[in-house]
């Protein structure tokens, strides 16, 4: 299995606070991204980073930064929280990209955030 | 922008019976790799198969393949001999083979029961 770890894994937090998701991998891959789950929706892309701080935006990026200081970690934050950002997050890893490669992401375990 | 639909919410399979799960996409690329993947009750997303959209042959892995129709912009997966642990939450994925990135692409995600 990849070395993912997602922390927290689980949170509940109140409306207006700050909020920071961490993802930290030992596969030294040169791609990660955070994804969010929510029912109907499937997995949708907030962030995705291609290297050190190098950084873009997904689909649902509103709300959220990101930043990757170290190959190892990439850290999801939420400057004030809303109750619409109650979900599941994924962290997800890619070793390279492009045609000669398929670029299967590992998933970490999933972080699940409850705003109330 | 791709998008991939999942248009069956829930699914329901007997026991060692067979059952497909459809997947439709669009895009305007030629070249791109599909994918699906599983994602039972523990969260944890479990790559189920892939298929790189220049191989005419449906891949295949065990008691699951898939109809890749490209014309038809078609992805659908085939389980065989549906097991109890075959239950699952499973997505259909998109991936451009051009650099964007390696993001995947998720579809809606089928629930599959299976009835013992």
């Amino acid at each position: 299995d990849a070395g993912i770890t997602q922390s927290p894994r689980h949170k509940v937090t109140e409306t207006g606070t700050p909020v920071t998701l961490r993802c930290h991998q030992t596969e030294n891959h040169r791609y990660m991204y955070w994804y969010r789950q929510d029912p109907g929706h499937g997995l949708r892309l907030i962030h995705y980073s291609y290297g050190v701080k190098d950084t873009d935006k997904g689909e649902v990026s509103d709300g959220y930064s990101v930043s990757r200081s170290k190959t190892e970690d990439f850290l999801l934050t939420l400057e004030s929280a809303t109750s619409s950002q109650t979900s599941v997050y994924f962290c997800a890893i890619s070793e390279s990209v492009g045609i000669a490669n398929t670029g299967e992401l590992f998933f970490g375990e999933g972080s699940r955030l409850t705003v109330l | 922008a791709q998008t991939v639909t999942q248009s069956q919410p829930e699914m329901s399979v007997q026991e060692a019976e067979t059952v497909t799960l459809s997947c439709t996409y669009d895009t305007s690329e030629s070249d791109y790799y599909l994918f699906w993947y599983k994602q039972p009750p523990s969260r944890q997303m479990i790559l189920v198969i892939r298929q790189e959209a220049y191989k005419q042959q449906n891949a295949t892995e065990n008691r699951f393949s898939v109809n890749f129709q490209k014309a038809a912009k078609s992805f659908s997966l085939k389980i065989s001999d549906s097991q109890l642990g075959d239950a699952a939450m499973y997505f259909c994925a998109y991936r451009s083979a051009y650099n964007q990135g390696g993001k995947l692409i998720f579809g809606q995600g089928t629930e599959l029961s299976v009835k013992p």
